[in-house]
């Protein structure tokens, strides 16, 4: 149980264009879903939060124009990179809550590559 | 503010013995839980344990066991009979309650396991 899913798990787009990772919650209903980013060999660094149905909340630092976050449903949440730049190249990864408990479950991560 | 430091940037132990992850954490509230997470070279983070502040009793899994001394805020990781494919990045994580949410990292422990 528990399961999230990711997609892409790679991605390779061009310098200018928009990617969108879409994150899964196969199993269960997430009512709060994360996004992280990963650089290599540090630790994972929380971007948003997001909540269905409403505003994804912004961690400090990160750009609301640049990572477009929507939690249309309980199972499904989407990051759309706009504008990619070779910066934004990195390690993404998603997470959701199970309802009713403070656990977090990950899926397999998005590795985007900007060119 | 809530931290989470783990003071091991790397560990190794032989394949069947047993190794001790450090982690300690800094917070102001009273009612939190603690995670210890895997991440093997997949990337793919595996929640390993889980420990309720407010449990004296210390979380168990397998081959996994924590000692939660609340107290001196410490929640190290004991891993039993290491196997090769113990061998990944530990983070420690911890998160708060009152709807808070966030999971707070620390930068992680590489573990290597030697045949």
């Amino acid at each position: 149980g528990a399961v999230v899913s990711q997609h892409p798990s790679r991605v390779i787009c061009k310098s200018g264009t928009s990617v969108k990772i879409e994150c899964r919650s196969l199993d269960f209903q997430a009512t709060t879903m994360f996004w992280y980013r990963q650089f290599p060999k540090q630790s994972l660094m929380l971007m948003a939060t997001s909540n269905e149905g409403s505003k994804a909340t912004y961690e400090q630092g990160v750009e609301k124009d640049k990572f477009l976050i929507n939690h249309a449903s309980l199972t499904l949440s989407t990051l759309t990179v706009t504008s990619a730049h070779p910066e934004d190249s990195s390690f993404y990864i998603c997470s959701a809550r199970l309802f009713g408990t403070d656990t977090q479950y990950f899926g397999p991560g998005t590795r985007l590559t900007v060119l | 503010a809530q931290t989470v430091t783990q003071s091991q940037p790397e560990m190794s132990v032989q394949e069947a013995e047993t190794v001790t992850l450090s982690c300690t954490y800094d917070t102001s509230e009273s009612d939190y839980y603690l995670f210890w997470y895997k991440q093997p070279p997949s990337r793919q983070m595996i929640l390993v344990i889980r420990q309720e502040a407010y449990k004296q009793q210390n979380a168990t899994e397998n081959r996994f066991s924590v000692n939660f001394q609340k107290a001196a805020k410490s929640f190290s990781l004991k891993i039993s009979d290491s196997q090769l494919g113990d061998a990944a990045m530990y983070f420690c994580a911890y998160t708060w309650g009152g709807g808070s949410e966030k999971l707070v990292f620390g930068k992680g422990t590489k573990l290597t396991v030697n045949p």
